[in-house]
């Protein structure tokens, strides 16, 4: 089974803090994504990477970094944290054996 | 840009009434769908995919989509709905793109009512 596990399920921050969230999977995939999934909004795709040290902007990459030092790990990077990014974040792998998109658990980010 | 539309944001069900959910998406190309469904609580997962072939596609849990490509649409249905199959319904896009990325929609909320 593909397993993608993410750092934390809940996660409080005040405004301007830097924050990182997590995101490991325990197989060698390659693509791995990062979405935040807003109420009436769905979910829409923040980055995205392809392989190591590489990454890609997705439909709303402003405010946020990422960094995939090792091919298990993506991390999504919030530089100054602010009360819009209060939401859901999800991570997902995509498996090229069965062509789909594993999620992880998530992650509820509030932002005081 | 494909974008994927979902109208209806929450769908109110009493046990066994039939199921459909809209899906449209806008791109002229090949594209690859997808229906997700997240239960309260739980991880975002597939419930059926349509690459290419017989465009009535069934899934788990008794779901089925229709892809009709001339109305750029890929519905979800299901016969008899059960008060297990309360969750929020996702439909997605790939249109190719190297990285698989998808474009979701806004989602259905459905309610199923005992």
């Amino acid at each position: 089974d593909v397993k993608v596990t993410q750092s934390s399920r809940y996660l409080v921050k005040r405004t301007g803090e830097k924050v990182f969230l997590e995101c490991v999977q325990d197989m060698d995939h390659e693509n791995m994504f990062w979405y935040r999934q807003d109420p009436g909004l769905g979910l829409r795709l923040i980055y995205f990477s392809y392989d190591v040290k590489m990454k890609e902007k997705g439909d709303i990459p402003e405010g946020y970094s990422v960094s995939r030092e090792k091919k298990e790990r993506f991390s999504l990077i919030l530089e100054s944290a602010s009360t819009n990014q209060t939401s859901m974040y999800l991570c997902a792998i995509f498996s090229g054996t069965s062509y789909e998109q594993y999620f992880g658990p998530g992650t509820r980010l509030t932002v005081t | 840009a494909q974008s994927v539309s979902q109208h209806n944001h929450h769908v109110i069900l009493s046990e066994a009434a039939s199921l459909e959910l809209g899906c449209n998406y806008s791109y002229g190309g090949t594209v690859n769908l997808f229906w997700y469904v997240q239960y309260p609580g739980q991880h975002l997962q597939l419930l059926l995919k349509y690459f290419s072939g017989d465009p009535l596609v069934k899934g788990i849990k008794g779901f089925e989509a229709e892809f009709i490509k001339s109305k750029f649409s890929f519905n979800l249905r299901k016969p008899s709905v059960q008060w297990s199959d309360t969750a929020e319904y996702f439909c997605a896009v790939n249109t190719g793109g190297s990285a698989r990325q998808l474009t979701f929609g806004s989602g259905t909320q459905l309610t199923v009512l005992p």
